[in-house]
């Protein structure tokens, strides 16, 4: 399979905790973004890379959340101290980019429950 | 700011018909994309098919089309012979226009669409 994967597909956990989800996006994709997907919402942009570097991050995208992509490969996303509010669906997606082009492939995201 | 409206919360069609959903967006730039997303129960999104705003002509996927009307910043997709197989949230998205660094996408908040037999 040589589409974007992410992993855990489910992830419960409790108030408090921290946790972190990978995604690996597709091999000759240089930009990998982040997404956040609340019931029955669109997703909202949290931050994307291009190769390794961390270009822009959404004010959604608090001091609890990093991410990383340190060889411009995979990348992985940590909430420290999970909050209710932070259950979502976290989705990845990557693209080649090009100037004018941007067709982003979404992998099959990480539902979070924080309870 | 950017901002894309898709005012369908739910639509059902039946089975061979051809069902329209809406999408409205705001911008003040000329050269952008726009794209139609779908999102079928708990499976993983996928394009479904895009515009360049610089083209006049509509573009067509197989048995989806769009009307794009740029000046009143419409953007809406059409099903034509649904099938079982297109029941699934539906987004329409906008991305950061391409000049610009990023291309981010913001997405509408989506449409249900159920394709009964």
């Amino acid at each position: 399979d040589t589409g974007v994967s992410q992993d855990p597909r489910h992830k419960i956990t409790k108030r408090g905790q921290n946790v972190t989800f990978r995604c690996d996006p597709i091999s000759e994709h240089n930009r990998l973004y982040w997404y956040r997907q609340t019931l029955g919402q669109g997703p909202e942009f949290l931050t994307y890379f291009q190769n390794e570097a961390q270009l822009e991050k959404s004010r959604l995208l608090s001091d609890r959340f990093s991410a990383e992509r340190p060889k411009g490969s995979f990348s992985t996303l940590e909430i420290q101290r999970t909050e209710q509010g932070d259950s979502a669906m976290y989705l990845c997606a990557s693209s080649l980019w090009i100037e004018g082009a941007n067709e982003q492939f979404f992998g099959p995201g990480t539902r979070l429950t924080v309870l | 700011a950017q901002t894309v409206t898709q005012s369908q919360p739910e639509m059902s069609v039946q089975e061979a018909e051809t069902v329209t959903l809406s999408c409205t967006y705001d911008t003040s730039e000329n050269n952008y994309y726009l794209f139609w997303y779908k999102q079928p129960p708990s499976r993983q999104m996928i394009l479904v098919i895009r515009q360049e705003a610089y083209k006049q002509q509509n573009a067509t996927e197989n048995r989806f089309s769009v009307n794009f009307q740029k000046a009143a910043k419409s953007f809406s997709l059409k099903i034509s012979d649904s099938q079982l197989g297109d029941t699934a949230m539906y987004f329409c998205a906008f991305p950061r226009p391409w000049e610009n660094a990023g291309n981010m996408l913001t997405f509408g908040g989506g449409t249900r669409l159920m394709v009964k037999p």
